[in-house]
């Protein structure tokens, strides 16, 4: 069965600290993973995919098909950051498209 | 673009009462899903419509739950004899299209209170 984990349930930093995310996946196919971000109760929001290759509010992703992870960086925290990450994989099958999540985890930046 | 509309935003439910949920989808878009999530937990998919058609409702509870999206107005999720197991945050997404490359876009939640 294909499934997302995310070993943290909560992380903290200091504000200009380095911030990584992890993210495991299992699936037997070419998966396609993004990484959402949910402020607090407000809507999940696509903050990167892996095939855009792209950086997003300095953030970054890659995908490591050898370790099958999709670990989530930053550089530099900001307190702006504090949020619920969700890391997610996207299941096709059958005509069906839905979204695989991980449990979340809590970043929470310190100043 | 307004984005996903959801409503209610919060709902409060006695055991026994029914729960409808509504999802007005992006302008454009013609897939709908809807998640729950339960407290401590990730999102867990539940249903895959299109207009009028259930695709895929893998993950909906055997009974008491249902999903529709007609062909005029919002898709509804409709809980009957709610139970306080049922309490959750209940989101609906809409993407305009399936495959590579597409972007699921997110409501923000209806939180569902069972007393």
């Amino acid at each position: 069965a294909q499934r997302v984990t995310q070993p943290e349930k909560l992380l903290s930093v200091f504000k200009g600290a380095p911030v990584e995310l992890k993210c495991n996946y299992s699936y037997s196919g070419s998966p396609e993973l993004f990484w959402y971000v949910q402020y607090s109760r407000q809507r999940l929001q696509l903050l990167l995919r892996h095939i855009s290759r792209e950086s997003i509010k300095g953030f970054t992703a890659d995908l490591n098909k050898g370790e099958t992870s999709f670990h989530l960086k930053k550089p530099f925290a900001q307190e702006e950051d504090s949020a619920m990450y969700y890391c997610a994989l996207s299941e096709t099958q059958g005509g069906s498209e839905k979204l695989v999540f991980g449990k979340g985890t809590k970043l929470t930046v310190n100043p | 673009n307004a984005g996903v509309m959801q409503n209610p935003r919060h709902l409060v439910r006695r055991r026994g009462q029914e729960a409808r949920l509504r999802c007005s989808p992006m302008k454009g878009h013609s897939h709908v899903y809807w998640y729950r999530q339960l407290p401590e937990e990730g999102l867990k998919f539940m249903v895959y419509l299109q207009k009028e058609n259930i695709i895929d409702e893998s993950g909906m509870p055997k009974e008491r739950f249902s999903a529709e999206f007609p062909k005029e107005g919002p898709s509804i999720l409709r809980i009957q004899q709610v139970v306080r197991g049922d309490s959750a945050a209940y989101f609906c997404a809409s993407s305009r299209r399936t495959g590579t490359g597409n972007t699921i876009y997110f409501g923000e939640g209806s939180w569902l209170t069972v007393v």
